[in-house]
């Protein structure tokens, strides 16, 4: 049973425009959210992260925002640039664990 | 570049072998973890340490043994492992487990590719 759901598996999007990925999850009693980038042959980076209690958080070109009503959660990055090509994880925490619950991924590619 | 250091980066060893795969923070993070990643799977939790003590198993098979030496240093046991054990095995640290500090992100080490024979 897949609780975190990446339903896109890849994304291309043209450098300057914006990219939007997003993330469903089924488990109501998620209270933290996070997005991960991650190269080849390199661990996952942390990008950006969102509390339960909050619709949305933004940290330069990055922001989160979470539907909690829709169990859903979206990264946009903008402007997007090539070095953003990646594979982009969300995950998510259930409440008073330290679990994280990753979902399967998005590879997203920016062009020139 | 990563602030969670893995050792060794690649492995490859028998299934009657004993090796230790090793992992090492200096941000101070008092919370530390394991887990395994498949390829194109997600990361799985595998163990979870908050304080230098075991805080979650994830029922991992016992051939897996984690120790946590000091609050810098994290270590996997690896004993008579089987081949759907090949994988990349990641760990993370934070800075404090949630229950005491609150949501914090995790931050991962590269990773160590494991091959079993």
């Amino acid at each position: 049973d897949q609780q975190v759901k990446q339903n896109s598996p890849s994304l291309s999007v043209q450098e300057g425009r914006i990219s939007i990925l997003n993330c469903d999850y089924t488990n109501s009693m998620f209270d933290y959210f996070l997005w991960y980038k991650k190269y080849p042959a390199e661990g996952p980076t942390f990008l950006i992260s969102i509390s339960s209690i909050k619709d949305k958080n933004e940290d330069g070109r990055f922001t989160v925002f979470l539907n909690k009503s829709a169990k859903h959660l979206s990264l946009h990055i903008v402007p997007s640039q090539p070095g953003d090509s990646a594979v982009y994880f969300c995950a998510a925490s259930p409440y008073n664990t330290d679990k994280l619950i990753f979902g399967t991924g998005t590879r997203l590619q920016v062009f020139p | 570049d990563t602030e969670v250091t893995q050792t060794p980066k690649h492995l490859v060893m028998g299934m009657t072998n004993k090796k230790s795969l090793k992992c090492e923070q200096h941000m101070g993070h008092r919370a530390m973890y394991w887990y395994k990643q498949k390829a194109k799977k997600p990361p799985e939790l595998m163990f979870v340490y908050s304080y230098e003590k075991l805080s979650i198993n994830e029922s991992v098979p016992s051939r897996f043994s984690p120790e946590c030496p000091n609050s810098s240093l994290l270590n996997l046991h690896l004993h008579a492992l089987q081949p759907e054990d090949s994988a990349l095995y990641l760990c993370a640290s934070s800075q404090e487990e949630k229950r005491t500090g609150g949501s914090q992100p995790q931050h991962f080490g590269d990773g160590t590719r494991l091959s079993i024979l």
